[in-house]
């Protein structure tokens, strides 16, 4: 079935670095990226969209500058969490919609647990 | 805007016991339906989803759930749960054809199971 491959599954970061997390799909062709964070027992909150070849798309409340979002490919999609503070310590997850408008499901990544100290 | 609610924070049963978790919706049109689990520091699981045809949609792990158009339900049931299916289940609405493809997710329950 299909794959979204997500790395690293955790990390730990000292304040004021940048955090990269890949997100690939490993036997479908990905053009959208739906990028989660969830806090501790808490519900999955979206942040950005990211389509292939254009910017992505953030939602309400979320920094673009702290963000990065790059989808270069058609398979890979990657979150950069920049000038990291504790605050940004969360789980993140991401999932790739399959067939239009999802109508053959959405494919999660295993998420990235990060730990900011 | 689209919403889910699941009532149930927490929901506690013992082992064995039949299990229904709550889902209600918000949405224009019919939308795409789906069940979520989760273990815990893990990612989703897809349990089942419904996105038209008969109502009643079996899923892995011996779960179905039922879309109820007049209520604007779509809860999960199994029969006899196992001490294994402790986790955090989250249900999920995502749109019918031509809408954007975000899913929006309630804020889950967590189920506990005794022995």
């Amino acid at each position: 079935g299909a794959v979204v491959s997500q790395h690293p599954s955790w990390v730990i970061c000292k304040s004021g670095t940048s955090v990269k997390i890949e997100c690939r799909s490993l036997d479908f062709q990905a053009t959208t990226m739906f990028w989660y964070r969830q806090f501790p027992k808490q519900s999955l909150m979206l942040m950005a969209t990211s389509n292939e070849g254009s910017k992505a798309t953030y939602e309400q409340g979320v920094e673009k500058d702290k963000f990065l979002i790059n989808h270069a490919s058609l398979t890979l999609s990657t979150l950069t969490v920049t000038s990291a503070h504790p605050e940004d310590s969360s789980f993140y997850i991401c999932s790739a919609p399959r067939g239009g408008a999802g109508a053959q499901g959405y494919t999660f990544g295993s998420g990235t647990r990060l730990t900011v100290v | 805007a689209q919403s889910v609610t699941q009532p149930d924070i927490h929901i506690t049963v013992s082992e064995g016991a039949s299990l229904e978790l709550r889902c209600n919706y918000s949405y224009g049109a019919t939308p795409y339906l789906f069940w979520y689990v989760q273990s815990p520091g893990q990612g989703l699981q897809l349990l089942l989803k419904y996105f038209s045809g008969d109502t009643l949609v079996q899923g892995i792990k011996g779960f179905e759930a039922e879309f109820k158009r007049s209520q604007s339900s779509f809860n999960l049931r199994k029969p006899s749960v196992h001490w294994s299916d402790a986790a955090e289940y989250f249900c999920a609405v995502g749109p019918a054809q031509g809408g954007s493809e975000k899913l929006v997710f309630g804020k889950g329950t967590k189920l506990t199971v005794n022995p």
